[in-house]
């Protein structure tokens, strides 16, 4: 079975500060992992996946299999980070449907 | 281009009687996903479709849910007999292909509550 855990529901930092929204997945394979974003009023959207290995808005996140851990980090927070987050993983193959978290709310405060 | 469409996006019902939800996927998106997400949870998997067929309807909670996509572009799913506990926003989501690399992109979603 295919689990993701977002330990945290909430995190409320001040601007400028660095930021790490903590994800953990259990996965009988090799997973694609993924982070989701909800802005207010918006829908949800893709913000990066570990394959590509980029950085999207300043947030970068490393697949450690180790620790079967994702974690989502930026180093200087920006107000406009608000928004929920979601942790997401599917197969990599056929088996695409995604398997989400519960979700964590980044409150960036002036 | 548009985006993924869903309507209604609010529907009210009553318990035990029969909703439709639409889901218009980007052109051109051969796979079709449907997600319930509950108060405070995450997006749940329901059903997906790669062109008309049901690749995997494993996440529908049970016989009073179906969905359907005849020409393998728009989906319905369909709810009879609703009860309370079905509550939710129902979100929907197309992709180029079924293929766990491959981004899906998600439809505004309808708010189903069942009164």
């Amino acid at each position: 079975a295919q689990r993701v855990t977002q330990p945290e529901k909430l995190l409320s930092v001040f601007k400028g500060a660095p930021v790490e929204l903590k994800c953990n997945y259990s996965y009988s394979g090799s997973p694609e992992l993924f982070w989701y974003v909800q802005y207010s009023r918006q829908r949800l959207q893709l913000l990066l996946r570990h394959i590509s290995r980029e950085s999207i808005k300043g947030f970068t996140a490393d697949l450690n299999k180790g620790e079967t851990s994702f974690h989502l980090k930026k180093p200087i927070a920006q107000e406009e980070d608000s928004a929920m987050y979601y942790c997401a993983l599917s197969g990599a193959g056929a088996n695409s449907k995604l398997t989400f978290g519960k979700g964590i709310t980044l409150s960036v405060r002036p | 281009g548009a985006g993924v469409s869903q309507t209604p996006s609010n529907k009210v019902t009553e318990k035990g009687k029969y909703v439709e939800l639409r889901c218009d996927p980007i052109s051109g998106h051969t796979a079709l996903y449907w997600y319930r997400q509950s108060l405070g949870q995450g997006p749940e998997f329901l059903i997906y479709f790669q062109g008309t067929g049901a690749a995997d309807d494993s996440g529908l909670p049970n016989d009073r849910f179906f969905a359907v996509r005849p020409e393998g572009s728009v989906s319905t799913l369909k709810i009879q007999r609703t009860e309370r506990g079905d509550s939710a926003v129902y979100l929907c989501a197309s992709s180029l292909k079924a293929s766990g690399r491959v981004e899906q992109f998600f439809g505004p979603g309808t708010r189903l509550t069942v009164l």
